[in-house]
């Protein structure tokens, strides 16, 4: 079955990089229907879409957080790594990574999620 | 970016109910929208997608409708499962955005 599960730091001091670890299993980011997005919400707030790699290594960014992020894969070990750079506090937020099977087809919605990781930034 | 706004922001009733959310969106989206559901403390869950497409294993209860700028999402009974947020995405261009949510809550 599929599954993914995001994995990081907890807490994250201002002006530091977070890096996050989406470890998926299931399917596989060779084939061109897959492609694999970040997802982020802070505390009692709304979904932001951040980022999508497919497997073809094409990367699509958030155009308010373009500057700051890098999403990157390692298909060897099924992850799909997330950085974001000069932390805020207003990044804290719970951080999913998600599955998208329709990325051949244009279906560009999340049919798998990750149980999500609560990243809180503070000093 | 297109802006998603949902209506309503919260939504009470009861077991049995029949519920609609409205989603309407800035600028056309076609038919590129999905709808999920949210718990407190889980990730979102896909009910549908592409409008009105039913993803599998979720309760024929839910339906999704429209085209262009407004969609609904129906709960044609409301059961108490089904008490939580609800979420609607645009997928029909860059950067990809969901609405601000409408809270279900049990009346």
């Amino acid at each position: 079955q599929v599954t993914l599960r995001e994995s990081g730091p907890a807490l994250v001091k201002p002006t530091q990089t977070l890096t996050l670890t989406c470890t998926f299993s299931g399917f596989s980011l060779t084939t061109s229907e897959m492609c694999v997005s970040w997802i982020r919400q802070p505390p009692g707030k709304a979904l932001e879409w951040l980022a999508r790699i497919d497997s073809d290594d094409s990367k699509y960014y958030t155009t308010s957080l373009m500057t700051r992020l890098t999403i990157s894969k390692d298909t060897s070990k099924n992850q799909v790594l997330l950085t974001m750079t000069n932390m805020d506090p207003v990044d804290t937020a719970t951080y999913y990574c998600a599955r998208i099977a329709g990325c051949g087809s244009g279906d560009y919605y999340f049919d798998y999620w990750g149980q999500g990781t609560l990243v809180t930034v503070s000093s | 970016d297109i802006q998603m706004t949902q209506s309503p922001s919260t939504l009470s009733a009861f077991v049995g109910d029949r519920v609609t959310i409205t989603c309407r969106a800035s600028q056309s989206i076609i038919r590129w929208l999905a709808w999920y559901q949210q718990k407190p403390g889980k990730a979102p869950k896909l009910l549908i997608y592409k409008a009105s497409s039913l993803e599998s294993g979720v309760p024929s209860r839910f339906s999704g409708s429209g085209s262009g700028t407004e969609f609904t999402l129906t709960i044609s009974s409301l059961q108490p499962d089904d008490f939580a947020n609800y979420y609607c995405q645009q997928y029909n261009s860059f950067p990809w955005t969901f609405g601000q949510g409408t809270k279900v809550e049990i009346k």
